[in-house]
């Protein structure tokens, strides 16, 4: 059964720590995509990726960055959390060409910062 | 950038009745369409797609109508179940790999 594994379905964190949210995926996808869920405002890209060592922001890139050095994981990183980064994390990937809007997301990780 | 309103909830049901989610958006060209859903302590999932004006996706019995004249991509199911609760989503597709999603509609199907 294809995947997306997100390593860590809740984390708990401090104000002005660094985090990792890992991301594996085994279906030789292209693209990932990290995305941020919060109540009343739905999905909101944070950045994604085309290719290996390849970037682009998405629509709330500030306060996060991203690193793609294999094509199988993507990771987003907090470097500094603060207490509005605590949201639903979701990770997703999809092939190129014509299905890449058909994206394959993981089950999501919870933070909270305090 | 393309961009999608869609029907705010929560949506009540009991099982059986018919389920309504309006979705409208508005894009550059003419996207593809698609309805995620999620189910409970679940990531988004795809329902259904739709690639051209007038074409109808379905799926686990729900349907929605690919309408270019509206700019619209309602979502229907004609007898809802209890396992249909969850989170519907529209999203218009992008050229640069990009879904728009909507602010997503919790529906709750009671027996």
């Amino acid at each position: 059964d294809v995947k997306v594994t997100q390593s860590s379905r809740y984390l708990v964190k401090r104000t002005g720590e660094k985090v990792f949210l890992e991301c594996v995926q085994d279906m030789d996808h292209e693209n990932m995509f990290w995305y941020r869920q919060d109540p009343g405002l739905g999905l909101r890209l944070i950045y994604f990726s085309y290719d290996v060592k390849m970037k682009e922001k998405g629509d709330i890139p500030e306060g996060y960055s991203v690193s793609r050095e294999k094509k199988e994981r993507f990771s987003l990183i907090l470097e500094s959390a603060s207490t509005n980064q605590t949201s639903m994390y979701l990770c997703a990937s999809s092939p190129r060409g014509s299905g890449a809007n058909v994206l394959t997301f993981g089950a999501g990780s919870r933070l909270t910062v305090l | 950038g393309n961009s999608v309103t869609q029907m705010e909830g929560p949506v009540t049901l009991s099982e059986e009745a018919f389920l309504t989610i309006n979705c409208t958006y508005t894009a550059t060209g003419y996207p593809s369409l698609f309805w995620y859903v999620q189910y409970p302590g679940e990531g988004l999932q795809l329902l259904l797609k739709a690639t051209k004006a007038d074409d109808k996706g379905s799926n686990k019995g729900f349907e929605a109508t690919y309408r270019k004249e509206t700019t619209s991509f309602h979502l229907e199911k004609g007898s809802v179940q209890v396992s249909d609760s969850a989170v519907y989503f529209c999203a218009p597709g992008g050229s640069n790999y990009k879904l728009t999603f909507g602010k997503g509609t919790l529906l709750t199907v009671n027996p």
